[in-house]
């Protein structure tokens, strides 16, 4: 069975900084899918970043990016230039290519403080 | 971009009597629809995964009779928590696939938060 874990329930930084939040996770498969999604105060889930683990590329969407080492399975994602909007739950997930049940990890609330 | 609406967006109920849960795709055929239950500060689990026309394939643990699940049209599924009790208060998600699009891509509702007293 795949697991993820986010070790950090919270996470507060300064508007402006830049933050890394961590998610490791575990699986035999080869082929799959890593995702970052957002759930502000509005509790809408917003997907912010997905990852292919076919490419050695690390995905990048704006001020977002993830760090993909794929033989240590760790998928962190760092927001940089952190704005009040940032401030939101973050949940890690894991999607096996050619399924469709997505499996989350525990979430980190992050704070933006201005 | 793909929009998922949930009705009621928060319910109050007496415990004893059943609640529905509409979960609508608005601009897309949702050939796969899923189910999800957040408790306050966690994480989002799973309830069940339904394709439509076909019965709805429950997560270990999900009682099948409490937590009616059908998906009758490509746009509607609907979660009806049959006999609520306290512990059934929770907040409710439902996400959608698009079946032109990858299996990756799912849309969440805005999730429906339901009081049983």
């Amino acid at each position: 069975a795949q697991t993820v874990t986010q070790s950090q329930p919270e996470m507060s930084v300064q508007e402006a900084e830049t933050v890394t939040l961590s998610c490791t996770y575990d699986t035999s498969e080869n082929n799959y899918y890593l995702f970052w999604y957002k759930q502000p105060p509005s509790r809408q889930m917003i997907l912010v970043i997905r990852q292919e683990a076919y490419k050695q590329q690390n995905a990048t969407e704006n001020r977002f990016s993830v760090n993909f080492q794929k033989a240590a399975k760790s998928f962190s994602l760092k927001i940089s230039d952190s704005q009040l909007g940032d401030t939101a739950m973050y949940f890690c997930a894991f999607l096996i290519q050619g399924a469709q049940k997505l499996v989350f990890g525990q979430g980190t609330r992050l704070t933006i403080n201005p | 971009g793909a929009v998922v609406s949930q009705h009621p967006s928060r319910v109050i109920c007496k415990s004893g009597t059943s609640v529905k849960i509409e979960c609508r795709s608005l601009d897309f055929q949702a050939t796969t629809m899923f189910w999800y239950r957040q408790f306050p500060k966690k994480s989002l689990m799973l309830m069940a995964t339904s394709n439509e026309g076909s019965k709805a394939t429950y997560e270990q643990g999900v009682e099948k009779d409490k937590f009616l699940i059908n998906h009758a049209s490509l746009t509607l599924s609907t979660l009806t928590v049959t006999s609520a009790h306290p512990e059934d208060s929770s907040f409710y998600i439902c996400s959608a696939r698009d079946g032109d699009r990858p299996l990756w891509d799912q849309y969440f509702g805005p999730g429906t938060r339901l009081l049983v007293l």
